[in-house]
């Protein structure tokens, strides 16, 4: 079984630039999450989607990031613009049902110069 | 508001010996709680969990302990091995009704050859 996607590992950019990030979850899996993990601290849980509907962005800063799942699969998370305090580890995971365990994928390392 | 709380940023074990990492948390709506496993440059990975209507669950080396009254559940590993070397996050969910995971800012676990 295929494992959550992510793309690309790492980027680069510098301030008031955007980026973009990917996420292919499992197949059949309908939760899909975006969590941005700061250096030393746990992950923090930034928009929840089931299906193509978000269930919570309750944390997302959505005057400067978006994300989208427009057909209930793959999903991409975008920052425009991007802050120095955006710098951090963007995982995506999902999850067969919105309570089950997690599946993350490898991450995607920002770093905003 | 750090919902879901592990203390001990770090710990030490000598190979063969027990690990036991602790995780407190704050909101008694909680009622299902993982433990994940992290290594650097991947993502997390699902290791072992618990319902609130259980006290212990045992997989092999790991089990999980949980106790509703204080709060607070306890992974132990026996016996630790050098692989088992990573970050371990606690996650906590339920209550909400959206089945948000809350994650702790994780202990580093080093077993000492």
């Amino acid at each position: 079984e295929a494992g959550v996607a992510q793309s690309p590992r790492y980027k680069i950019i510098e301030k008031r630039q955007s980026v973009a990030f990917w996420c292919n979850p499992i197949s059949g899996h309908a939760t899909l999450y975006w969590y941005q993990q700061i250096l030393g601290q746990g992950p923090k849980l930034l928009i929840q989607f089931q299906n193509n509907g978000v269930v919570d962005d309750s944390q997302l800063p959505k005057d400067r990031f978006s994300a989208e799942r427009l057909k209930g699969v793959d999903s991409t998370l975008k920052i425009q613009p991007a802050k120095l305090e955006d710098s951090a580890v963007y995982l995506c995971a999902s999850s067969y049902t919105s309570n089950e365990k997690l599946f993350f994928g490898s991450g995607t390392q920002l770093s905003v110069l | 508001d750090q919902q879901v709380k592990q203390n001990s940023p770090s710990l030490s074990v000598q190979e063969g010996r027990i690990s036991i990492l602790n995780c407190d948390y704050t909101n008694s709506m909680f009622d299902y709680f993982l433990w994940y496993k992290k290594y650097p440059a991947e993502g997390p990975t699902f290791l072992i969990s618990i319902s609130s209507i259980k006290d212990k669950n045992e997989d092999g080396r790991f089990t999980v302990f949980l106790n509703k009254s204080a709060k607070h559940l306890s992974l132990h590993i026996v016996p630790s091995q050098p692989g088992d070397s990573a970050v371990y996050f606690c996650a906590a969910s339920g209550g909400s009704g959206t089945y948000k995971y809350i994650f702790g800012t994780g202990t580093r676990l080093k077993v000492l050859a």
